[in-house]
């Protein structure tokens, strides 16, 4: 069965740096989504990857802050930059697609989340 | 920002009895699917649910959807402490978009 995977699962940050998260799926899909899932809160959309183009963001994300890129069909990555501690979040890629990620009815799958903490 | 309100925001049940979670939402939707997480991992898709379908089930699972009072439930049967998760309510909104907005979540815990 197909496979979402990211990398990596958990990282402990400074302050200042950057953090490029890295979402995989095993076979070819139509949509990529960045989640943001703040300690004990809901999930909030940050952009929607777009393939060989800019990422789409939802109010109060911007691209300097969190570039994303597509390079093709399986893969994309979010970079979260000049971290602060309110960056510490939960990261998670999601795909809506076709093959064996394909819903009748267009489920969204998760892949299993980057645990960020930064100090 | 959030599209809708799940209730109760927190359950505590004993295993073997039944759990149900309520979710609401404002505008206009395509679909509206149910994720549990546990412990702060990964999202486990559980089930989808068009908007022209009123209940759908899927092993212990029950969902059932009234567009008019834009409300959905989704009842467990059977608990088991391996349910304990948090559960959450997301909707595919009108508009063309497969983008998905949250709910809050149910944290459930089934005792054993």
């Amino acid at each position: 069965s197909a496979v979402i995977s990211q990398k990596p699962s958990r990282d402990i940050c400074q302050r200042g740096t950057s953090l490029t998260i890295q979402c995989q799926v095993d076979s070819q899909v139509t949509m990529m989504f960045w989640y943001r899932q703040q300690p004990g809160q809901s999930l909030t959309l940050i952009a929607t990857a777009n393939q060989g183009s800019e990422a789409t963001y939802e109010s109060g994300f911007v691209i300097d802050k969190f570039p994303i890129s597509r390079p093709n069909l399986t893969f994309s990555t979010l970079t979260v930059s000049n971290m602060s501690p309110e960056d510490s979040s939960i990261y998670l890629c999601s795909v809506v697609g076709t093959g064996p990620l394909a819903g009748y009815y267009n489920e969204q799958f998760f892949g299993p989340g980057t645990r960020l903490t930064v100090l | 920002s959030q599209q809708g309100e799940e209730d109760p925001q927190a359950l505590s049940i004993q295993e073997g009895e039944n759990a149900t979670m309520n979710c609401s939402y404002k505008t206009s939707i395509n679909n509206l699917q149910w994720y549990r997480q546990n412990s702060g991992r990964g999202l486990v898709h559980l089930i989808l649910i068009r908007s022209n379908e009123r209940e759908k089930h899927s092993g212990r699972l029950r969902v059932t959807l009234d567009t008019s009072k834009k409300s959905s439930s989704l009842l467990i049967t059977a608990s088991r402490a391996a349910d304990t998760a948090s559960y959450f309510c997301a909707t595919q909104n009108q508009g063309g978009s497969e983008k998905l907005v949250f709910g809050k979540g149910t944290k459930l815990t089934v005792n054993p």
